[in-house]
């Protein structure tokens, strides 16, 4: 149980070009879905908490008009990354916790997403 | 602020026991996470602590105390698959996941 699927796994395009990104919980409803981006090497950094049918929430440093983040179900969120540059290549990977408890269950990750702009 | 520490890198023999410790400092605490991650690839979730003691789950197993800020985990009879990084997370007051940087943790024959 408790599968995220995130599409595509990667992606090569051209400086200027939007990438979506497509994180679905599979078997449960996540009211809360987590986008992270993670250099090499290095830690995961949030980027932003996205709340089923309202905005998300961006940490500090995170443009939120070049990460467009949409909710709009408790299965789905999506991650846009408007105009991309070759500083925005990273991977990024999605997560999502279950409905159910008061917060503490566990997060489950997609597969990440691995965005080389040239 | 808040802090995680963990070691940057370990290595130990297959086939051995490793101990991989986290401390942290935190505002509130409503538990404690152990992922895995092999390079490359998003974590999978390990473990959950939240009470004091110690978490056995096959070969692997996660120990709390919280009056310490302590945290480890111990994976016992080291096979070449375990070689990853290792991710210590505490959930603070708001429940937001604060992660520490991982531990490489290198597997030798």
């Amino acid at each position: 149980g408790a599968v995220v699927s995130q599409h595509p796994s990667r992606v090569i395009c051209k400086s200027g070009t939007s990438v979506k990104i497509e994180c679905r919980s599979l078997d449960f409803q996540a009211t809360t879905m987590f986008w992270y981006r993670q250099f090499p090497k290095q830690s995961l950094m949030l980027m932003a908490t996205s709340n089923e049918g309202s905005k998300a929430t961006y940490e500090q440093g995170v443009e939120k008009d070049k990460f467009l983040i949409n909710h709009a179900s408790l299965t789905l969120s999506t991650l846009t990354v408007t105009s991309a540059h070759p500083e925005d290549s990273s991977f990024y990977i999605c997560s999502a916790r279950e409905l159910q408890g008061y917060g503490n269950q566990p997060q489950h990750f997609g597969d990440g997403t691995r965005l080389s702009i040239l | 602020g808040q802090n995680i520490d963990q070691p940057t890198e370990m290595t130990a023999t297959e086939g051995a026991i490793v101990q991989i410790n986290c401390t942290y400092q935190t505002s509130g605490f409503n538990g404690l996470f152990w992922y895995q991650q092999h390079a490359g690839e998003a974590p999978t979730f390990l473990s959950y602590n939240v009470l004091d003691g110690l978490e056995e789950k096959g070969r692997f197993s996660s120990f709390l105390s919280r009056s310490k800020g302590y945290s480890y985990l111990l994976l016992k009879e080291l096979q070449m698959k375990d070689s990853a990084s290792y991710l210590c997370a505490v959930l603070d007051s708001n429940y937001q996941l604060i992660w520490g940087a991982g531990t490489k943790l290198i597997i030798k024959p």
